[in-house]
């Protein structure tokens, strides 16, 4: 099993561009989420799905979209990249019964110029 | 006041000794308590998950809740070099909102 993979691993935008991150994961997980990771800032949550079709907002949602047609994927899509969304992206996932992530992927490490 | 306080380090051991990491948070409604340990230019990695007060054992790894004081520890004993990580504590409340807090994360590292 390859667990959660995200792409790209590395990635430099400009202002004003948009891209999307991509996550998929193979475990069969319900439970999908979204977090970047800031020096000093610690782990904050962006959004979040619970199942194929649900999403909700975390933290810190503002810019960022997301949709959950698949059980295995959940992409990330910034509209209109700003440089106060370089940071490094972790998406995680878990079974259905369980709400904290168990695996994460290894991080999409974005600046934005 | 934060939700999730933990004193960044970084913190430097030798090789052998136990290791006290700590956190305190300040929301009553949390019930579910973890840690993550996250490597270098890696995500984080589920390592230890309590459910209210008390002690919970793994190999070297002993996560400890005291709810009454609001306080989290993780200890390791006989620490590795290969334990040099950053450490991050995280709390979740039950049928509220389900969102985890994360702490910042305490470096640590052990030397041969």
């Amino acid at each position: 099993n390859a667990g959660v993979t995200q792409t790209p691993k590395f990635q430099v935008l400009k202002t004003g561009q948009s891209m999307t991150l991509q996550c998929a994961q193979d475990m069969n997980h319900e439970y999908m989420s979204w977090y970047r990771q800031d020096p000093g800032m610690g782990l904050r949550l962006i959004h979040y799905s619970v199942g194929a079709g649900i999403t909700d907002q975390g933290e810190v949602p503002n810019g960022y979209n997301v949709s959950r047609s698949t059980t295995e994927d959940f992409p990330l899509r910034l509209l209109s990249a700003a440089p106060s969304q370089t940071s490094v992206y972790f998406c995680a996932s878990s079974y259905s019964t369980a709400r904290q992530p168990q695996h994460f992927g290894d991080g999409t490490r974005l600046s934005i110029l | 006041q934060k939700e999730v306080e933990q004193d960044p380090g970084p913190l430097s051991v030798p090789e052998g000794a136990i290791v006290s990491l700590n956190c305190t948070y300040s929301n009553s409604a949390f019930q579910y308590f973890m840690w993550y340990r996250q490597y270098s230019r890696k995500g984080p990695e589920l390592l230890m998950y309590t459910y209210s007060s008390g002690n919970k054992e793994d190999g070297r790894f002993t996560a400890q809740v005291d709810k009454s004081s609001k306080y989290i520890s993780l200890f390791i004993r006989d620490s590795q070099p290969s334990d040099s990580a950053t450490y991050l504590c995280a709390t979740m409340d039950q049928g509220g909102s389900e969102k985890l807090v994360f702490g910042k994360g305490t470096k640590l590292t052990v030397n041969p």
